[in-house]
């Protein structure tokens, strides 16, 4: 029974470039979600998925960030342009409908410099 | 927004003792989770609680979902040091089937 699993654990990037992360849930799980944690904070929602449906979306995520999808398994979480405010850790976990308790991967941890 | 307010911020104890910790929010939650987070990993969950008044246990973790919806507290009994980490309180509200929103988290730290 395999975990969310995340990649890259760690990136470091320099400020402008594009970066592009991987989350894969559970396997029977049809929902995925998208949180964001900075240092001393608890994580902070940015989006879910039911299947390859994007249901909804925070105000944190602005234009620079997409994510996606498409075959209602993996997703990626794109951030073009870095900026260094973006560093954080970026934490996917997935569930399945009717149940309410979400199961969290390792995280990517990017670092804008 | 929905805000949680999690207390204590951060707790020194010796091996042994017991510990509480609690959120409270200014609106309602259906469902309340608590996680713990080890340093460069995510978050694990510890205990899910689904109806008010509910009170659950798993091994030395107690927690109970608030009558009034609004709160959750968790108790870690006989603390050892693999205690150590962040707790999180988590909730789901009702105008959102995704979303979970986090406390600020609770940094416990076990001397032997």
């Amino acid at each position: 029974d395999t975990g969310v699993s995340q990649d890259p654990r760690h990136k470091i990037t320099k400020r402008g470039q594009n970066v592009t992360f991987r989350c894969d849930p559970i396997s029977e799980h049809n929902r995925l979600y998208w949180y964001r944690q900075t240092l001393g904070q608890g994580p902070e929602f940015l989006t879910y998925f039911q299947n390859e449906a994007q249901l909804e979306k925070s105000r944190l995520l602005s234009d620079r960030f997409s994510a996606e999808r498409p075959k209602g398994s993996f997703s990626t979480l794109e951030i073009q342009r870095t900026e260094q405010g973006d560093s954080a850790m970026y934490l996917c976990a997935s569930s399945w409908t009717g149940e309410e308790t979400q199961y969290f991967g390792p995280g990517t941890r990017l670092l804008v410099l | 927004g929905q805000q949680l307010n999690q207390s204590p911020q951060s707790m020194f104890i010796q091996e042994g003792e017991d510990v509480s910790m609690n959120c409270t929010s200014s609106s309602i939650f259906n469902t309340w989770l608590w996680y713990k987070q080890d340093p460069g990993e995510g978050p694990v969950l510890l205990i899910a609680l689904y109806k008010a008044g509910e009170l659950t246990s798993n091994g030395r973790l107690t927690a109970q979902f608030g009558i009034t919806r609004k709160d959750s507290f968790l108790n870690i009994s006989a603390s050892i040091p693999s205690d150590v980490g962040i707790y999180f309180c988590a909730g789901r509200g009702g105008t959102s089937y995704g979303k979970l929103t986090f406390g600020q988290g609770t940094i416990l730290t076990v001397h032997p």
